[in-house]
């Protein structure tokens, strides 16, 4: 099956201070996702972005599929973007779709202090 | 709150017990998804419906069942349960495969 690795596993910053997470994938995809794990257990979509660059607010996301990796962007770090980080992929089947079932790489392990 | 709605929030059984997980899609998603979280495998898809039919599977134990319904809701059997299947159970949904993933809360087993 695809490998979904993710790097750095901790990151533990400054309040304020910028990010980069990296997703590396093993074969090409059709879907990658960029999810947040809060504290609380709770998993937020950041983005859909199986290629291309996407901007929501301090948070924004590169996928360049040829070389097959991700990042995710996060800057001015608030204490609320700690949590875990998960990119998670899905491979293309024979029709062209993906049938939705995603492999999740084990996570970036975010820490912001105040 | 996402639109994906999971019932129960917790769940405490014994060995060797069952239970029913239930998810409730967002308005207008047609694809229910399960994964698993473990702390030891982190986050497993189980299996996957669309528009009431299975799509796809991943490595969803014997064991364990699911169905989605005529209303689209999905619910999730466990049987003969075993202390490794404590977890975090996740549905999620999403209109198409090719499209983000909505998450519901979860549901947290723990089997005793």
């Amino acid at each position: 099956g695809i490998q979904v690795e993710q790097s750095p596993p901790d990151l533990i910053l400054q309040e304020g201070a910028n990010s980069t997470l990296r997703c590396n994938f093993s074969d090409s995809v059709n879907n990658l996702q960029w999810f947040h794990q809060n504290p609380w257990g709770q998993l937020i979509n950041l983005f859909y972005i199986p290629s291309g660059t996407k901007q929501n607010g301090r948070l924004s996301a590169t996928t360049v599929a040829t070389e097959r990796y991700s990042l995710l962007y996060i800057s001015s770090s608030q204490t609320t973007d700690s949590g875990v980080y998960f990119c998670a992929v899905a491979l293309p089947n024979a029709g062209g779709t993906s049938y939705g079932k995603l492999t999740f790489g084990q996570g970036t392990i975010l820490t912001v202090h105040p | 709150d996402s639109g994906v709605t999971q019932t129960p929030k917790h769940l405490i059984t014994a060995t060797g017990q069952r239970v029913t997980l239930r998810c409730s899609p967002r308005s207008g998603d047609l694809s229910v998804y399960w994964y698993q979280q473990s702390l030891d495998q982190g986050l497993q898809f189980l299996i996957q419906y669309y528009n009431g039919e299975e799509r796809a599977k991943g490595n969803i134990l014997e064991r364990f069942s699911a169905q989605q319904f005529p209303d689209l809701h999905s619910e999730l059997n466990l049987s003969s349960l075993e202390l490794g299947d404590s977890a975090l159970y996740f549905c999620a949904s999403s209109v198409e495969d090719s499209y983000g993933y909505t998450f519901g809360s979860g549901t947290r087993l723990t089997v005793v």
